[in-house]
């Protein structure tokens, strides 16, 4: 499973977009990249999931650039809900089997 | 439907007892992993389970085990007790008709004294 490499943490301000990017130098042609958010003491949330260009659901946004080695979770106009830890995660389209978790990203949106 | 439920919440136990903890997948899905989370790990992959088979297994000492019973329902037990094994421990379940996203429940928080 390929490799991911996120900020340990950053901060925002509420009503701002928050861009957390992800990099996966060593992606695999079939390996799909999501996004997973945990709250303190909750199992994580999926967010989204892409394998390339650009995703869009109701909570957020996926860019993929065309070399695929990096990704960008977009979040737009955040709240104080949205203070969790961000979860980037690469690998076959399989879901259940062996989710790989790394660090995450701690966001914390300041009022 | 109904998300996935862990039982019990919260346990206490002490060093060198066993311990079992139970996960209810979502209705129909019949893939059902399990993580520990700790401060120091972070969220790490014990093994999972599909239609009553094991097809996956982490790197977790054998004092790990789990099984899944033919209503999908998954059980973990863990022996002989260590104070490292303090730790949050989560299902998942996932569908076969959208694998790629894995459903967890809330976790079992699990404290070894």
């Amino acid at each position: 499973l390929a490799k991911t490499t996120q900020p340990i943490s950053m901060d925002s301000y509420e009503g701002q977009e928050v861009n957390i990017t992800c990099s996966h130098n060593n992606i695999a042609t079939n390996d799909y990249i999501t996004w997973y958010q945990q709250f303190p003491s909750q199992g994580p949330r999926f967010i989204i999931q892409g394998y390339k260009t650009k995703v869009t659901n109701e909570v957020a946004s996926l860019f993929i650039p065309a070399d695929r080695k990096s990704s960008t979770l977009s979040l737009p106009r955040v709240s104080l809900s949205d203070t969790a830890v961000y979860y980037c995660l690469v690998g076959p389209n399989f879901g259940n089997e062996k989710l790989t978790f790394g660090t995450g990203t701690r966001l914390t949106i300041i009022p | 439907k109904a998300g996935v439920t862990q039982t019990p919440r919260y346990l206490i136990k002490t060093r060198g007892q066993q311990v079992t903890l139970s996960c209810s997948p979502i209705s129909g899905h019949r893939s059902v992993s399990w993580y520990q989370q700790t401060p120091g790990q972070g969220l790490q992959f014990l093994f999972e389970y599909f239609s009553e088979t094991q097809r996956n297994k982490g790197n977790f000492p054998g004092r790990f085990s789990g099984r899944q019973f033919s209503n999908s329902r998954s059980e973990m037990n863990v022996s002989t007790l260590e104070l490292g094994d303090s730790a949050l421990y989560l299902c998942a379940s996932s569908s076969t008709d959208l694998p790629e996203r894995a459903f967890f429940g809330q976790g079992t928080r699990l404290t070894v004294v």
